[in-house]
């Protein structure tokens, strides 16, 4: 199994303002993702993070809102630009090591003001 | 494309009762399906998923679920709520054949009362 790690878990942040999420996982893993979590709603997968490329996007999300970096094998990072209240939500990153089972972050609770 | 309903976003049990979520899938054709805890302010865990084979599915936790075909469900069930059962349960879909693209359930939270 795989163990995540997310930074920051919490912040508050200001309208405008751009914050960077990072994503650690305890060993080499296939793939990684980013979702965002909201109240009452499902999780939203926002994209898949490719190693060595450009993440690829789901419906609605856009890299110059959404900027995803995958140096390696190990780690990721998830930027929210341009922030505005209704990005206020919880960031999870995951990862797979094999074909079925995802594993998760304790996730990035992010407050926009 | 593949789609899931969880009925009831909220669920409240005695201590000792049976625990039963229910999950239906929508899909065309026979998909893989998972069951996900969440514990406050932690991640997603996998509890148990149905990808091939036996159709009733035991996990970790005591918890275990049923494919139904016929009834397009995967319900999860304990015979006996703890305290510590009390989180919120994703259920969660994707086509057959592994790395498929995972869609999750809105989520029950589940209340254990003692």
């Amino acid at each position: 199994s795989a163990v995540i790690s997310q930074k920051p878990s919490r912040d508050i942040c200001q309208r405008g303002t751009s914050l960077t999420i990072q994503c650690q996982v305890d060993s080499q893993v296939t793939m990684m993702f980013w979702y965002r979590q909201q109240p009452g709603q499902s999780l939203t997968l926002i994209a898949t993070a490719n190693q060595g490329s450009e993440a690829t996007y789901e419906s609605g999300f856009v890299i110059d809102k959404f900027p995803i970096s995958r140096p390696n094998l190990t780690f990721s990072t998830l930027t929210v630009s341009n922030m505005s209240p209704e990005d206020s939500s919880i960031y999870l990153c995951s990862a797979r090591d094999g074909p079925y089972e995802q594993y998760f972050g304790p996730g990035t609770r992010l407050t926009v003001t | 494309a593949q789609s899931v309903t969880q009925l009831g976003s909220h669920v409240s049990v005695s201590e000792g009762a049976l625990v039963l979520l229910r999950c239906n899938y929508s899909s065309s054709v026979p998909p893989y399906l998972f069951w996900y805890v969440q514990y406050p302010n932690q991640g997603l865990q996998l509890l148990l998923k149905y990808t091939t084979g036996a159709t009733l599915v035991k996990g970790i936790n005591g918890f275990e679920a049923e494919f139904k075909k016929s009834e397009t469900s995967f319900h999860l069930t304990k015979p006996s709520a703890h305290m510590s059962d009390a989180a919120e349960y994703f259920c969660a879909v994707s086509d057959a054949g592994g790395y498929q693209k995972v869609t999750f359930g809105t989520g029950t939270k589940l209340q254990v009362i003692p």
